[in-house]
């Protein structure tokens, strides 16, 4: 399978810094990137589908100044956590669709980056 | 965006088969059905998809009655290493096409 990768797998950060996590679709392109984030024993919540080219699209609730997504590239997709505080404490998941609109291709996940803000 | 519903957990023992059962009653025309593994501290893993009647894979089973309002994905003789969160997803696959997960099962294979 496709495979997307992740990293950092794990950082930590103080309150008030600035965290890059970046997705990286390995061999494939990616139009479309998606960006979840999961807290302890909860499901995956979407946070914003990632456009190459374009603004990303924020789900409702997410703040867009406060997570800043880029897709710079058609294997790239990187999210900032600005201004990071404890509750921003999360396991982010960046996930990427090979193949076409019009196809059924599977969704492929990061394996993940554990942000703790002290 | 189609709401599913899974059972909270389960639980099975090494060997035995287990299925696992998704509502969706209002699943749309375009819609397919995944179903995603994942395990503690890793992004979910493709496990098999389908859009109606049964589906076959190396690793498990989609059975998916004719109207398309639930689902059950088939483990066939769990082993312990099957001891993760199964999720059941709804929606057009279609590349620029948002999943949203539900609550997801929690299965504990025991010894």
């Amino acid at each position: 399978g496709a495979v997307v990768s992740q990293h950092p797998s794990r950082v930590i950060c103080k309150s008030g810094t600035s965290v890059k996590i970046e997705c990286r679709s390995l061999d494939f392109q990616a139009t479309t990137m998606f960006w979840y984030r999961q807290f302890p024993k909860q499901s995956l919540m979407l946070m914003a589908t990632s456009n190459e080219g374009s603004k990303a699209t924020y789900e409702q609730g997410v703040e867009k100044d406060k997570f800043l997504i880029n897709h710079a590239s058609l294997t790239l997709s990187t999210l900032t956590v600005t201004s990071a505080h404890p509750e921003d404490s999360s396991f982010y998941i960046c996930s990427a669709r090979k193949g076409s609109v019009a196809n059924t291709g599977e969704l492929f996940f990061g394996e993940g980056s554990r942000l703790t803000v002290l | 965006l189609a709401k599913t519903t899974q059972p909270i957990s389960m639980d099975s023992y090494e060997g035995q088969e287990v299925n696992i059962t998704c509502s969706h009653n209002n699943i749309a025309t375009n819609d397919y059905i995944t179903w995603y593994q994942q395990f503690p501290s890793q992004g979910p893993r493709f496990i098999i998809q389908g859009y109606k009647t049964k589906v076959t894979n190396e690793v498990a089973s989609l059975f998916i009655p004719a109207d398309r309002k639930s689902s059950t994905l088939s483990l066939p003789r769990v082993s312990l290493s099957d001891t993760a969160v199964y999720y059941c997803l709804v929606g057009f696959s279609g590349g620029y096409n948002k999943l949203i997960f539900g609550a997801g099962t929690r299965l504990a294979v025991h010894p």
